[in-house]
């Protein structure tokens, strides 16, 4: 069975500094998909990162995929209050089969204070 | 823009009373899936269609449960006599088999508490 793993799982950041995420799953899989979670809403898709060493970058977020590693990872750069959510990353079943159900992480909540 | 849809939006009932809620996809998006969330935790997959057809159902999904999508297009899912630990929000994704991502698009949820 599919284990997705994030850590942390919180994360209280302080405006203007970097940290990172860490997204490990447990079969081999060519693609991680990273979304964000806003209190009472749905999820938004973030980052989808298709394959071994794709690096994406939007703002001040950066994503990563070792799929030999089965590891992503989720770069904060110069954090500001805007970037407060809940980031989850998500797996597809893996083991040859690129679609269908996502397995998630737990969520990594992060809060950006002054 | 004419991303997923569901409806209501909230649900309120009392434990016992059967439910259901609606998901419309992104038009032409050919796969639907249906997951839940609870309060801390990230989503559950239930159920996920191609088509009209229904792929694969989780262990999660009771008897109690039911989804369908009967012409491909909108999906429903139903809940009999439901249990308190039925509260959850209950999202809806789409995506596009002809697309190589694979990317799934979540609508807004629907968010039930059981009485």
């Amino acid at each position: 069975e599919l284990k997705v793993e994030q850590n942390p799982l919180f994360l209280s950041m302080q405006e203007g500094k970097n940290y990172t995420i860490y997204c490990n799953y447990s079969t081999t899989s060519d693609r991680l998909y990273w979304y964000r979670q806003d209190p009472g809403k749905s999820l938004e898709s973030l980052f989808v990162l298709l394959s071994n060493g794709a690096v994406k970058q939007e703002g001040r977020l950066m994503a990563s995929l070792d799929t030999k590693a089965r590891l992503s990872t989720l770069h904060i750069t110069a954090a500001v209050h805007d970037l407060s959510a809940t980031y989850f990353c998500a797996s597809p079943p893996g083991g040859g089969t690129s679609y269908g159900k996502l397995t998630f992480g737990q969520g990594t909540i992060l809060t950006v204070h002054p | 823009d004419t991303g997923v849809s569901q409806d209501p939006r909230h649900k309120i009932t009392k434990r016992g009373q059967n439910v259901t809620f609606r998901c419309d996809p992104i038009s032409e998006h050919n796969r639907l899936y249906w997951y839940r969330q609870t309060l801390g935790q990230g989503p559950e997959f239930l159920t996920y269609f191609q088509n009209e057809a229904q792929l694969e159902k989780s262990r999660l999904l009771s008897d109690r449960f039911s989804a369908e999508r009967p012409k491909g297009s909108f999906s429903t899912l139903e809940i009999q006599r439901t249990e308190q630990g039925d509260s959850a929000m209950y999202l809806c994704a789409s995506s596009d088999r002809l697309h190589s991502s694979g990317e799934q698009f979540f609508g807004p949820g629907t968010r039930l508490t059981v009485l």
